[in-house]
């Protein structure tokens, strides 16, 4: 079936460190997959971060990046340099750009930067 | 700024008590959806609704309805609650057109405990 796999948490970083958060899928009934990752931060609904709609492309925001790669199925979070209000659950999700409203989420990564 | 506003924030309920969820979403959005999150688990698509009168089901429907009686409200409602359905409990909304092609704001969620 349709998955999405994330890294499993909590991440503990110091300020300033380099982030990644790994991300793959498998999209067994999706032919065109989009791609997201969704933000939680403490106290508040997940707001979209960034979304990808193409292989190959990259989407940012915020100083986060992740690269939809299609030949090893990823998607992963990068920031160079986080921050401590980057402490937050982070969420990758696979999208349907076809005909249904169909959204796999992964379990979420509570990520914690320490001042 | 897209605001959903979920209520009650936390809900605790006797089992094979009635329990209604409430969302309710002053953007003037078609889309409403209502997910429930777990440990080990993404979110999961109880139920959405594409505008007032219509609900459709998710992918674990089972134990739930759903009631969309204008465009701004989106109801969840456990007839008889079980312990299985203590969880996070998330509403979300979104312009017409489909969740992966549009972007979906979510509220704060409700975390429901059935005793």
């Amino acid at each position: 079936g349709d998955s999405v796999t994330q890294t499993e948490g909590p991440v503990t970083v110091s300020e300033s460190e380099s982030l990644i958060i790994n991300c793959t899928y498998s999209a067994t009934s999706i032919a065109y997959p989009n791609l997201f990752w969704y933000v939680r931060y403490p106290g508040e609904g997940l707001q979209l971060l960034l979304k990808v709609i193409t292989a190959g492309q990259k989407g940012s925001s915020r100083g986060f990046e992740a690269t939809y790669n299609k030949e090893t199925t990823s998607f992963h979070l990068q920031k160079a340099s986080v921050q401590e209000s980057d402490s937050a659950v982070y969420y990758c999700a696979l999208g349907d750009r076809g005909n249904t409203n169909k959204v796999v989420f992964g379990t979420g990564t509570r990520l914690q930067v320490l001042p | 700024e897209a605001a959903v506003t979920q209520s009650p924030r936390n809900k605790v309920a006797v089992t094979g008590g009635k329990v209604t969820l409430s969302c309710n979403q002053t953007n003037n959005h078609n889309n409403m959806y209502w997910y429930r999150q777990d440990t080990g688990h993404g979110l999961r698509l109880i139920h959405y609704s594409y505008g007032a009168g219509s609900t459709e089901k998710g992918d674990i429907p089972d134990g739930y309805k759903a009631s969309r009686p204008s465009q701004e409200n989106f109801s969840l409602i456990l007839e008889l609650a079980t312990p299985s359905q203590t969880s996070v409990y998330f509403c979300a909304s979104g312009r017409q057109g489909l969740f992966a092609n549009t972007e979906v704001f979510f509220g704060k969620g409700t975390r429901l405990t059935v005793v």
